[in-house]
């Protein structure tokens, strides 16, 4: 079985400060992994993903994320954070084969202060 | 392309009623997954469907819960009867099944149950 833990359900950055969202997986094989963005009242945006081949993914908006097999880690990072970055943040996680759903971590709420 | 359609956008019933949500998938995606997003358990996978079977409806909370994908480009998600636990909101999304698609959402349809 495959889960997602999303280390802090809430971070508060400055505005202009690095954003760090932390997220481990568990998964029997090599998992496909992904990072979700939700702004209030709206649906799950894809920031970035990572299947195979290079181990750091950039995204939209900024962000990037590295896959670390031996710490089965898939942080996402934004070296400076902006207001419009405070949202719902979402990693998840499925198999790397066809037509499986992924599974979601809990969240992490980003809030920026100016 | 208008994305995935959610129909009704805020739903609000009282216990016992019966309560449809609607889905359009993008239109060329074969697989389909109904999501809950609750305060308390976070996003959690309900049913998916790959080229319009039932594939894994384990997240399906119990008998209550019922979805149907009769073709290519339409699903529903019915719940009969209604409690109040059943608020939330409901998300689908759609993808092509291939390993490391990932799924687009719809903007989800609020449930309310009084």
């Amino acid at each position: 079985a495959q889960s997602v833990t999303q280390l802090g359900s809430h971070v508060s950055v400055s505005e202009g400060a690095l954003v760090l969202l932390r997220c481990n997986y568990s998964s029997s094989v090599p998992p496909y992994l992904f990072w979700y963005v939700q702004y209030p009242n709206q649906g799950l945006q894809l920031l970035l993903k990572y299947t195979t081949g290079a181990t750091l993914v950039k995204g939209i908006n900024g962000f990037e994320a590295e896959f670390k097999k031996s710490e089965t880690s898939f942080h996402l990072t934004k070296p400076s954070a902006h207001m419009s970055d405070a949202a719902e943040y979402f990693c998840a996680v499925s198999l790397n084969q066809a037509g499986t759903a992924l599974i979601f971590g809990k969240g992490t709420t980003l809030s920026v202060s100016s | 392309d208008a994305g995935v359609i959610q129909s009704p956008r805020h739903e609000v019933t009282e216990m016992g009623q019966e309560v449809t949500l609607r889905c359009k998938p993008i239109s060329g995606h074969n697989s389909l997954f109904w999501y809950r997003q609750t305060m308390m358990r976070g996003l959690e996978l309900l049913i998916y469907f790959n080229n319009n079977v039932p594939i894994d409806d384990s997240g399906m909370p119990e008998d209550r819960f019922s979805a149907k994908m009769p073709n290519a480009s339409f699903s529903t998600l019915k719940i009969q009867p209604s409690e109040p636990r059943d608020s939330a909101v409901y998300f689908c999304a759609s993808s092509f099944s291939l390993a490391g698609v990932p799924p687009i959402f719809g903007p989800g349809t609020r449930l309310t149950v009084l």
